[in-house]
């Protein structure tokens, strides 16, 4: 059965680096039939999707135009996970983060982390 | 960049009722990108329809999605006790790459 583990802390700073880690059960992160996907939910902005790496022969991302500048989004193939990296976070960025599968062809989120609350404060 | 808007923000009905929920498009959607989710307090959102019509994997044929174009709805037969939620649709567009979401209907119980 596919699952996602998130891992991370759960209180940044300002202006640090927010870092995530989703690992990955019963499926791959090399696998040509689904992308991996970080969304946020917040009360202020719902739910908002951050960018996705997937695998087509070779590896590929997609970042959301709203952060574009501070995401990076890698696979780790040798663990079977993926990561997130959101620089210069400011309170905005307080969410709570769920990594999530895209199955190809479908356009959906199927399977999903159990979500991790961050909170950025000094 | 699409905005999906859902109506009405706030649905109040009993067991056994018909929900009917509303998602519409600022432009049109493929219906192949069109999905919806069921989320409860403190929990991930859970995929109850893709393709605009299809049903997850073991989601309940109670639940049932229409539409095409600009407007989509979700239809809950028969609500049961353990329906009441936030429901939200979700649109994918390819170019460039992108998935919005809706604000969300939360159903509650009347």
């Amino acid at each position: 059965q596919e699952q996602l583990q998130q891992s991370g802390p759960g209180l940044v700073k300002p202006s640090q680096t927010l870092s995530l880690t989703c690992a990955i059960s019963g499926d791959s992160v090399s696998s040509n039939n689904a992308t991996w996907n970080w969304i946020r939910q917040s009360p202020s902005r719902g739910l908002e999707w951050l960018g996705r790496t997937y695998y087509r022969s070779k590896w590929y991302n997609d970042y959301a135009v709203s952060v574009k500048s501070r995401v990076t989004i890698n696979p780790d193939t040798s663990k079977n996970q993926f990561s997130l990296q959101l620089t210069s976070v400011t309170p905005e960025d307080t969410a709570v983060y769920y990594c999530a599968r895209v199955q190809r062809g479908t356009a959906a989120f199927d399977i999903w982390g159990q979500g991790t609350m961050v909170t950025v404060s000094s | 960049e699409i905005v999906l808007t859902q109506s009405p923000g706030t649905l109040s009905l009993s067991p056994g009722e018909r929900a009917t929920l509303s998602c519409r498009a600022s432009q049109s959607v493929s219906s192949s990108y069109l999905a919806w989710y069921q989320q409860k307090p403190g929990q991930a959102p859970r995929l109850l329809i893709y393709g605009a019509s299809s049903r997850a994997t073991g989601i309940p044929d109670r639940f049932s999605g229409s539409g095409s174009g600009t407007d989509f709805t979700l239809t809950i037969s028969r609500l049961e006790p353990e329906d009441f939620a936030v429901y939200y649709c979700q649109q994918y567009g390819s170019s460039p790459p992108t998935f919005t979401f809706g604000p969300g209907t939360k159903v509650d119980i009347k």
